[in-house]
């Protein structure tokens, strides 16, 4: 079975560009998660979608950050104009449910922004 | 409030002997805490969950103990070897939560 699908794997920006991420979720999972991972700490929620509806989005920094999940299967997360503190890793993750049930990750984004 | 708080950050521990990592929730209604391993450059992956109806569950070398009275849960991994050698991270969810709140990882280095 596939797992989780990000890409790309590594992303290096100046300030002000923008980037997109892109997920392929575990087939057939309805929930999809958007965690950002700074260095050497725990993962972040950003938002997370049920099917195509944003479930949660308020830790999302909606001046830059959109994500979207148009037909409830892949998803894209966009920065518009990247700063120095969005350098992360930005997880994808995947379950079917509620997330009290095992929710799987993809290997992630790494993204510096310099 | 919805942190979870995860002691130690760095955990150095001889091959053979047993590694302990300690979490603290604030939301009483939590009712899952899943545990998750993460190797450099991979993805966290769960290594073993616990649900709000259990105290202790145990596999694979792997012990999780749940207080729900001090709404503590911790991690004990027996017999250490060096795989792993890794950075731990705890969980917690709520009904009605905003999906998984992650601690802030402990990193675990085994020594031969």
């Amino acid at each position: 079975e596939a797992g989780v699908t990000q890409s790309p794997r590594y992303a290096v920006l100046q300030e002000g560009q923008a980037v997109s991420f892109w997920c392929d979720p575990i087939s057939g999972h309805d929930t999809l998660y958007w965690y950002q991972q700074p260095r050497d700490q725990g993962p972040q929620l950003l938002v997370y979608f049920r099917d195509e509806a944003v479930i949660d989005n308020s830790q999302l920094p909606s001046d830059r950050f959109s994500a979207v999940r148009p037909k409830g299967t892949n998803s894209t997360l966009k920065i518009q104009s990247a700063k120095q503190g969005d350098t992360a890793t930005y997880l994808c993750a995947s379950s079917w449910g509620r997330a009290d049930t095992e929710v799987f990750f993809g290997k992630g984004t790494r993204l510096t922004v310099v | 409030g919805e942190q979870v708080e995860q002691l130690p950050s760095i955990l150095r521990v001889q091959e053979g002997s047993s590694a302990s990592i300690n979490c603290t929730y604030e939301n009483s209604a939590s009712n899952y805490f899943p545990w998750y391993k993460q190797e450099p450059g991979e993805n966290p992956k769960l290594i073993i969950d616990i649900r709000s109806n259990m105290e202790r569950k145990q596999t694979q070398g792997l012990i999780v103990l749940l207080d729900k009275k001090a709404k503590r849960f911790s991690l004990h991994i027996t017999d250490t070897q060096p795989g792993d050698s890794a950075m731990y991270f705890c969980a917690a969810f709520y009904q009605g939560g905003r999906a998984l709140i992650f601690g802030t990882g402990t990193t675990v280095s085994v020594s031969p």
